[in-house]
């Protein structure tokens, strides 16, 4: 059982068009994730949601927009796509409580290339 | 100031050695916790080792271990045994402090170990 599924796992389109990914986490896991790693593989978060309710939001542009209908599932939608938002996007879990380290899973990764 | 740094942009290792990945960190935070990942040519990230602040002794997996500095603010990687499938991406991580659940990366090292 894959524990952070993300589809689809690959993505090509053109630019201005709107895309989403979609995660699912089956880990019991209350906080979940989203990473871009570009192309020299530096991981920079983008937004984190606790329960459904947005924790992070770092200085993304707006066209990106998360969507979280439950714990488990973390959305990612982006609207008029451009050349830079070519990238591998990452869906993440994790349980953070005491006694627990709050490692990160990821997911299998989502290579989005726009053209 | 980047929060975490990672000098080595590449090392090479003969199999059956170890290989130090150095990592440094910047915070003021008392508390914090400290991560490496290794993300292999197939692109998944998969969590190795954990160091909290407040261990005292350095974490140990198997054939991983941290060599966790405090002084230094250093959490370098020690793979004893290398194997062929250790070439890989290797990402260290920070969380800061007790509230929150953002992991700041590092530029990561790419390790390539030879027969």
């Amino acid at each position: 059982d894959t524990a952070v599924s993300q589809t689809p796992k690959y993505l090509v389109t053109q630019m201005g068009n709107d895309k989403s990914i979609k995660c699912e986490q089956n880990l019991g896991h209350d906080t979940m994730y989203w990473y871009k790693q570009d192309s020299k593989k530096f991981l920079k978060i983008m937004f984190s949601y606790n329960n459904k309710e947005l924790i992070i939001n770092e200085t993304v542009p707006n066209r990106f927009s998360p969507k979280s209908p439950d714990k488990a599932h973390l959305n990612l939608h982006i609207n008029s796509l451009e050349l830079g938002d070519s990238a591998v996007y990452f869906c993440a879990s994790s349980l953070w409580t005491s006694g627990n380290t709050g490692e990160l899973f990821f997911g299998e990764g989502s290579r989005l290339t726009v053209l | 100031a980047q929060k975490i740094t990672q000098t080595q942009p590449g090392m090479f290792v003969q199999e059956k050695e170890a290989v130090t990945l150095d990592c440094t960190y910047d915070t003021s935070d008392p508390s914090y916790g400290l991560f490496w990942y290794k993300q292999p040519s197939s692109g998944e990230m998969i969590f190795l080792i954990y160091q909290g602040s407040y261990d005292q002794q350095n974490a140990t997996e198997g054939r991983y271990s941290l060599n966790f500095q405090k002084a230094r603010k250093s959490a370098n990687l020690v793979i004893s045994a290398s194997q062929l499938g250790d070439s890989a991406m290797y990402f260290c991580a920070m969380r800061e402090g007790r509230n929150t659940d953002k992991l700041i990366f590092g530029t990561g090292t790419r390790l390539q170990v030879f027969p």
